[in-house]
């Protein structure tokens, strides 16, 4: 089983649409947890962290249930800009690296 | 203040080969990481620097991967002999503090093993 899942998609959705997307983790004691983003071919972009009681940035809300080992990303009001791969990442307790999921894609077309 | 640089951005060498990867980390950062991302597969850690040290290396794959870190600052990355699996994106990431909202991740080294 693999330590982060994500749905692969991709999920195309129009503009202005609102898009959810969830990942788990096998690991309970795993300590933080982040979404990033990554457009074709560059580097992954922090977008933001999660935390357990929930965190908004604009557009995009971040949940975390601990207890389900569930992390989710809400994306309201799609833009064409927000095309690119969410990645789920969380840290293993005790460690300083980062465990990634393998991806979901994202396209939003006019 | 200047990113994370990687080169060579792209390298096409022979199975056989041996080839090194070089990461320049933002100034002042003392940790620094290789990750990579085979085809398909999701990016995987590979090892973790505080300054010049090997603070985790569990994720390097075997023991043609050699890793160091000259006097704290830039890092390398060599592969001898390289395989065809070894092809992928091989990114670095430098960080302050550990924990994942302080990375930076440079723009990658594409290296494809023919």
């Amino acid at each position: 089983r693999k330590e982060v899942e994500q749905d692969p998609g991709p999920f195309n959705v129009p503009e202005g649409a609102t898009v959810a997307f969830n990942c788990t983790y096998s690991n309970s004691a795993s300590q933080s947890f982040f979404w990033y983003r990554q457009d074709c071919r560059k580097e992954p972009k922090l977008l933001m962290s999660v935390y357990s009681s929930g965190n908004e940035d604009g557009r995009f809300t971040a949940q975390l249930n601990r207890a389900s080992q569930y992390i989710s990303l809400l994306i309201r009001d799609s833009k064409l800009s927000d095309s690119a791969t969410y990645l789920c990442v969380v840290t293993p307790g005790g460690y300083n690296k980062l465990i990634f999921g393998a991806g979901t894609r994202l396209a939003v077309h006019p | 203040e200047a990113g994370v640089t990687q080169f060579p951005s792209h390298s096409v060498i022979e199975k056989g080969q041996t080839v090194t990867l070089r990461c320049d980390p933002i100034s002042g950062h003392d940790n620094l990481y290789w990750y990579r991302r085979v085809m398909g597969k999701e990016i995987k850690f590979l090892l973790h620097f505080v300054k010049e040290s090997k603070q985790d290396e569990s994720g390097m794959p075997n023991n043609r991967f050699l890793a160091e870190r000259t006097g704290g600052t830039y890092s390398t990355l060599k592969v001898q002999p390289a395989e065809l699996e070894d092809s992928g994106v091989y990114f670095c990431a430098s960080s302050q503090n550990p924990g994942g909202d302080g990375y930076t991740f440079g723009s990658g080294t594409r290296l494809t093993v023919v």
